[in-house]
């Protein structure tokens, strides 16, 4: 089956630096990626929607200046956390649309980002 | 408005005996839909989907959902439950394929 994988599992930083979280397809290509945020106990949030080679859309309330959203490749997008403070930690998800299904998203296994 | 309704935060169920995840859409439009299980810090796996085939959906781990347009559910069940499936269930709602609407997820336990 479709699988995405996410990297780092696990993350602490210092308040002020930037944290970057790799996802990836590993098997099928995807043209669009989601980042979603959890917090405990409560359900994903979407963040935003990228797609191959073009621009981030952002939900709103989201600044685009501090989640930067990079999706160079069919494979790959990354989250990038900047300037983090400690309300920025949470559990964030990516997901990939397989190019060949239009309707299904394939989960990562999700980042624990802790700002200290 | 798009939206899903989980009508349960929380279902508690003995182990071997069935399970029930209620879950409620609203649209005016054909969706698809997806039950989702998250076990604790894991990310979100893929039990079943509904897109406008067969009513009834039968997933992985011997779920099955069955899509009732006429009381626009969706609801989620198993014969019989096992430790295992101690988890979190989201049902999600997709009408375009891009965005999707998910439920606020309820949290299953498992009695032995």
């Amino acid at each position: 089956g479709a699988v995405v994988s996410q990297h780092p599992s696990r993350v602490i930083c210092k308040s002020g630096t930037s944290v970057k979280i790799e996802c990836r397809s590993l098997d099928f290509q995807a043209t669009t990626m989601f980042w979603y945020r959890q917090f405990p106990k409560q359900s994903l949030m979407l963040m935003a929607t990228s797609n191959e080679g073009s621009k981030a859309t952002y939900e709103q309330g989201v600044e685009k200046d501090k989640f930067l959203i990079n999706h160079a490749s069919l494979t790959l997008s990354t989250l990038t956390v900047t300037s983090a403070h400690p309300e920025d930690s949470s559990f964030y998800i990516c997901s990939a649309r397989d190019y060949t299904s239009t309707d299904t998203q394939y989960f990562g296994p999700g980042t624990r980002l802790t700002v200290l | 408005a798009q939206s899903v309704t989980q009508l349960d935060s929380h279902v508690s169920v003995s182990e071997g005996t069935p399970v029930l995840l209620r879950c409620n859409y609203s649209s005016s439009y054909s969706p698809s839909l997806f039950w989702y299980v998250q076990h604790p810090n894991k990310g979100l796996q893929l039990l079943l989907k509904y897109t406008s085939a067969a009513t009834l959906v039968k997933g992985i781990n011997g779920f099955e959902a069955e899509f009732k347009k006429s009381e626009t559910s969706f609801h989620l069940t198993k014969p019989s439950a096992h430790m295992s499936d101690a988890a979190e269930y989201f049902c999600v709602v997709s009408y375009t394929g891009n965005q999707f609407y998910f439920g606020t997820g309820t949290s299953l336990t498992v009695i032995p």
